[in-house]
């Protein structure tokens, strides 16, 4: 039972344009959310998060975006780079279940020079 | 200096083998775990110790004994392998056990079962 999905396994974009990676979740009780960006044969590398009690996280080129009505949440890259090139996870988890974290099934990004 | 290390990075065994993966992490977190992910990428916590006192167990078969000997190290001993156990295993770790305590990976251990 997949709490957390990402149903695009793909995306490409030109560098210097904008990427935005998409993740839902089902859970309602999920409170605390973060991407994870993983390059081959390396482990996922934690990239930024977002609270339940914002909408919006920003960090850099990173920003997050957090739509609970709609149990939805998006990470936009601007401007995007060949060294963005990646897989993204998203990752969801809540209060009360100590560190147990739900993740989505990646998104491999393909940033075009 | 690696955060999260573990050997090996490569596996490959026979069927009805016993293996183990070690890990090791020296942010002084005090929280560690076992992920693995499948064939269809999907990343699952196994395990996951808190000073060396098991928190999470998720239903994972008998076969695979997680051991934390301090909180600096989580090794993973699987019995009498199987096909299906063929998969990325990966450690992390992180800072207590709260919810919003991000995880730090170690970079994987490809177990294949032949």
């Amino acid at each position: 039972d997949q709490q957390v999905k990402q149903n695009s396994p793909s995306l490409s974009v030109q560098e210097g344009r904008i990427s935005i990676l998409n993740c839902d979740y089902t859970n309602s009780m999920f409170d605390y959310f973060l991407w994870y960006k993983k390059y081959p044969a390396e482990g996922p590398t934690f990239l930024i998060s977002i609270s339940s009690i914002k909408d919006k996280n920003e960090d850099g080129r990173f920003t997050v975006f957090l739509n609970k009505s709609a149990k939805h949440l998006s990470l936009h890259i601007v401007p995007s780079q060949p060294g963005d090139s990646a897989v993204y996870f998203c990752a969801a988890s809540a209060v009360g279940t100590g560190n147990q974290f739900y993740f989505g099934t990646g998104t491999s990004l393909t940033v075009i020079p | 200096d690696t955060a999260v290390s573990q050997t090996p990075k490569y596996l490959v065994t026979q069927m009805g083998n016993d293996k183990s993966i070690k890990c090791e992490q020296n942010l002084g977190h005090d929280t560690m775990y076992w992920y693995k992910q499948d064939s269809k990428k999907f990343l699952k916590i196994m395990f996951s110790y808190n000073n060396k006192e098991l928190i999470i167990n998720e239903t994972v078969p008998n076969r695979f004994s997680p051991k934390s000997p301090d909180k600096a190290h989580l090794n993973l001993h699987i019995n009498s392998l199987e096909l299906g156990d063929s998969a990325v295993y990966f450690c992390a770790s992180s800072q207590g056990q709260t919810y919003n305590s991000p995880l730090h990976f170690g970079n994987g251990t490809r177990l294949t079962v032949t």
